[in-house]
């Protein structure tokens, strides 16, 4: 069963510790990109990646550090940097050349 | 960059009733426009995009309009249902080799049985 699966569903984060979001993709897409959701603000692009050892800052890249050492797997640590944390996090993956976009179930981080 | 803007916020129409979204878009070298439907609590999924080569394209009860000129595009739904209901986002592929997508800030859809 192809897809991008994102995990844990739910994350509780206390302040000042780093968290790791996991997403992973068996789509054999090269690009990969973590977007964040909060309420009425649409999706912001934190980070994307075209090709393994290799990525690129989006918008709202402070407070996140993200690695692409495997093309199938894409992790997103939110730092204790990052001051407002609380949020949906969604991965998604897209194939070279073409740019639909498959999204994972997603991952909300909720700073306690 | 490209930047997307997305209207209204909110729209409630009756069931039965059309809803249109529109979308205006910055970057002229844009040439793919998806549309994304997100259920509450779930994942955007794809329900229907254009390039830039073609005005308009239909699948069933949605439809996307392009106008490169003007740089903004739109989705209609026609004979809405209850399942309708949903925050849409619209989206522009940038200029930039990574072609990344640049979304609007959704529209949150209400069909009133």
């Amino acid at each position: 069963d192809g897809g991008i699966t994102q995990s844990p569903k739910y994350l509780f984060r206390k302040e000042g510790q780093n968290v790791t979001l996991s997403c992973e993709q068996n789509l054999n897409h090269d690009a990969m990109y973590w977007y964040r959701q909060d309420p009425g603000q649409g999706l912001r692009l934190i980070y994307y990646s075209q090709i393994v050892n290799d990525f690129q800052k989006g918008d709202i890249a402070e407070g996140y550090s993200v690695s692409r050492e495997k093309k199938e797997s894409f992790p997103l640590t939110v730092t204790s940097a990052q001051k407002n944390p609380t949020a949906f996090y969604l991965c998604a993956s897209t194939k070279a050349g073409v740019t639909e976009a498959f999204f994972g179930q997603g991952t909300r981080l909720t700073v306690v | 960059g490209e930047n997307v803007e997305q209207h209204p916020s909110t729209l409630s129409v009756q069931e039965g009733d059309s809803a249109v979204i529109k979308c205006t878009y910055s970057d002229s070298a844009s040439n793919y426009f998806p549309w994304y439907k997100q259920e509450l609590g779930k994942r955007p999924q794809l329900i229907i995009d254009i390039r830039s080569n073609v005005g308009e394209k239909k699948d069933q009860r949605i439809a996307v309009t392009l106008n490169k000129t003007a740089k903004h595009f739109s989705l209609h739904i026609t004979e809405t249902q209850p399942e309708d209901s949903a925050v849409y986002f619209c989206a522009a592929a940038g200029s930039g080799s990574a072609r990344q997508l640049t979304f609007g800030s959704g529209t949150q859809l209400t069909v009133l049985p």
